[in-house]
């Protein structure tokens, strides 16, 4: 079984749309969560950390559910520049980040 | 300027040949990582180090080698015992002595193609 898992999509949401991603994780001990952002041919980038309580910044939402080893994130009001690929990260109790093969977004105008 | 720098951002290389990878941070973080990425999928740990001299496996190691000499430097050897190179490769660093988040942060990253 994958460390990480998330739903591949493409998801293809118009502008303006709320979308809403899940991913799961095996390793119920793990401790730190993320949402990386990737764009095509580029590095990934941090969207934002997962805290426990849940978080938001701006447009995006962020929230953890220990109990269903699940993390998701939302995003409201999509606009075309949010087209990219989310990666879900999990991080064990040590120094390795587990990394989920990605959710590709496409905001059509 | 702060942050990851990666050299080449491509490089091509014929079977049989070692090639380096370099990496270098001045964020003065202590954890340095190697990733390897292939189209449409996750990112996957060759090697890690958290100190300088020192360095663990990843979970797709062979083929590869890597040293920490440096703090600021993690350079990567793809060498001829690695059967399927060509792709995208990532450096990151982390920096481990502060508590709360330590995310990744990611290098621009090198494009490495088999010929």
């Amino acid at each position: 079984r994958k460390e990480v898992e998330q739903d591949p999509g493409p998801f293809n949401v118009p502008e303006g749309a709320t979308v809403a991603f899940n991913c799961t994780y095996s390793n119920s001990a793990s401790q730190s969560f993320f949402w990386y952002r990737q764009d095509c041919r580029k590095e990934p980038k941090l969207l934002m950390s997962v805290y426990s309580s849940g978080n938001e910044d701006g447009r995006f939402t962020a929230q953890l559910n220990r109990a269903s080893q699940y993390i998701s994130l939302l995003i409201r009001d999509s606009k075309l520049s949010d087209s990219a690929t989310y990666l879900c990260v999990v991080k064990p109790n040590f120094n390795k980040f587990y990394f989920g093969s990605g959710t590709k977004l496409n905001v059509k105008p | 300027d702060g942050g990851i720098t990666q050299s080449p951002k491509y490089l091509f290389r014929k079977e049989g040949q070692n090639v380096t990878l370099s990496c270098e941070q001045n964020l003065n973080h202590d954890a340095m990582y190697w990733y390897r990425q292939d189209p449409g999928q996750g990112l996957r740990l060759i090697y890690y180090s958290q100190i300088v001299n020192d360095f663990q496996k990843g979970d797709i190691a062979e083929g590869y080698s890597v040293s920490r000499e440096k703090k600021e430097s993690f350079p990567l050897t793809v060498t001829s015992a690695q059967k399927n190179p060509t792709a995208f490769y990532l450096c990151a660093t982390q920096n481990a002595r502060t508590s709360g988040r330590n995310e990744q942060f990611f290098g621009p990253g090198t494009r490495l193609t088999v010929l």
